[in-house]
Order: structure tokens, then sequence, then C-alpha cells
């Protein structure tokens, strides 16, 4: 079937550790996005790409890093310089303009 | 600014008809989202309006009226599984899904 696919499901950091998420889909979707959704706030645009090796900053990049290397995987770094790095991580993909579909998002946190 | 708002929070019953609105205020407009998100995990796919009018898709209804930056989520005969998050979700601009502007989500409780 076809699919978005994040992993790990659960994750727990220490402090000034970087840990990387998941995101692979086989929907041959161009598009794919990291987002980052709080208690009481939207979703938060975290990194965009439209293509392969080519990816922008969303609204709160900073601390983060991600990569493009392949049509259908974009992994997520959450670096030590993120300073509140505990939250609900939700990679998605799409056609360019269609709707969003989303992996069961990874929920990440810090000791 | 750039905004969406959506009520908090809406309770039901079981068998009964609820409305969600959603209004936004957005520098462009090229669609608007509404996705179903339970607790813990992924938002799900449920309507997309451009055009202004009614779309529906079994139990549930979107409608649009770009004039008033008013859109509304019918959801009928409702059901235990349908409690819930609802989120609203405004794409700004043309092209690409880049900037889409996401309400905070109303929470539906559906009581027996």
């Amino acid at each position: 079937d076809g699919g978005i696919t994040q992993s790990p499901k659960y994750l727990f950091r220490k402090e000034g550790q970087n840990v990387t998420l998941s995101c692979e889909q086989n929907l041959n979707h161009d598009a794919m996005y990291w987002y980052r959704q709080d208690p009481g706030q939207g979703l938060r645009l975290i990194y965009y790409s439209q293509i392969v090796n080519d990816f922008q900053k969303g609204d709160i990049a900073e601390g983060y890093s991600v990569s493009r290397e392949k049509k259908e995987s974009f992994p997520l770094t959450v670096t030590s310089a993120q300073k509140n790095p505990t939250a609900f991580y939700l990679c998605a993909s799409s056609k360019n303009t269609g709707e969003l579909f989303f992996g069961e998002g990874s929920r990440l946190t810090v000791l | 600014g750039q905004n969406i708002d959506q009520p908090t929070e809406m309770t039901a019953t079981e068998g009964a008809i609820v409305q969600i609105n959603c209004t936004y205020q957005t520098s462009g407009f090229n669609g608007l989202f509404w996705y179903q998100q339970h607790a813990g995990e992924a938002p799900t796919f449920l309507s997309y309006n451009v055009l202004d009018g009614l779309e529906e898709k079994g139990r549930f209804s979107s409608f649009l009226s770009r004039s008033k930056g008013y859109s509304y989520l019918l959801l009928k005969e409702l059901q235990m599984k349908d409690s819930a998050s609802y989120l609203c979700a405004v794409r700004a601009n043309a092209g690409n899904n880049r900037k889409l502007i996401w309400g905070l989500g109303t929470s539906l409780a559906v009581n027996p």
C-alpha cells in the first residue's frame, strides 16, 4: 500500500544530543514537509522540499536540519541548538497543490 | 497579518448534526482544507474547497464563501468515532502548499 512512514514513533533524548527522525513515502509525491505540533498551537512548518536536492526553511527552522537526497526520503535532524525540542513532529507529502498526506508522527521528549 | 479562527471546543450528541465554523484573514487565497485529527494521531484529509459553495462527501460536507472569508464543516449522523479535533487550513498562494495557514483546531466531543 502507498503511504508515508515515520520512525521512530516515540523518542527520548538527553539535552545536548542530536536526533534524526526518519520520513519515507512511496506515493511518488514531489513535495515533502516537516511540521511541529504543540498543545494549543497550530501546525508550524519547519522545512519544506518541493524537489530532490532542494529544500527551504519554514517558519521555525532554527535548530533543525534536513536533507532530500532521494524523492522518497526527507529526514529531519533536531540539533542541540533547538531550545524546546519536546513536541509532536509530523512529516507530510503532497502532489504540488494537492492535499497533504501525513505520517503517523514522532513524539520527541527531551529528558 | 494572517489568521484563522475556529471555536476551541464543541460538544454534540450521537446521531445529531454539528457545524464547525472557520473564518480566515489571509494575504491570498487558493483553497481551504479541512482535516480530522484523533488524539495522538496524524491529521487525515476530509475536504477541499476552492470555489464558493457546498462540497458533499458522505456524512461530511464543507462550505466556502470567499467574499466572507468563511467556511464550515458539517457533520451529519454523528458517531462516537467522530470525536476528534478538526483543523481548518488555508493555502495562501497558488502553485504549491508552502504557505498553508493552519487554525488551532476545534475539539469535538460526541456524547452518547
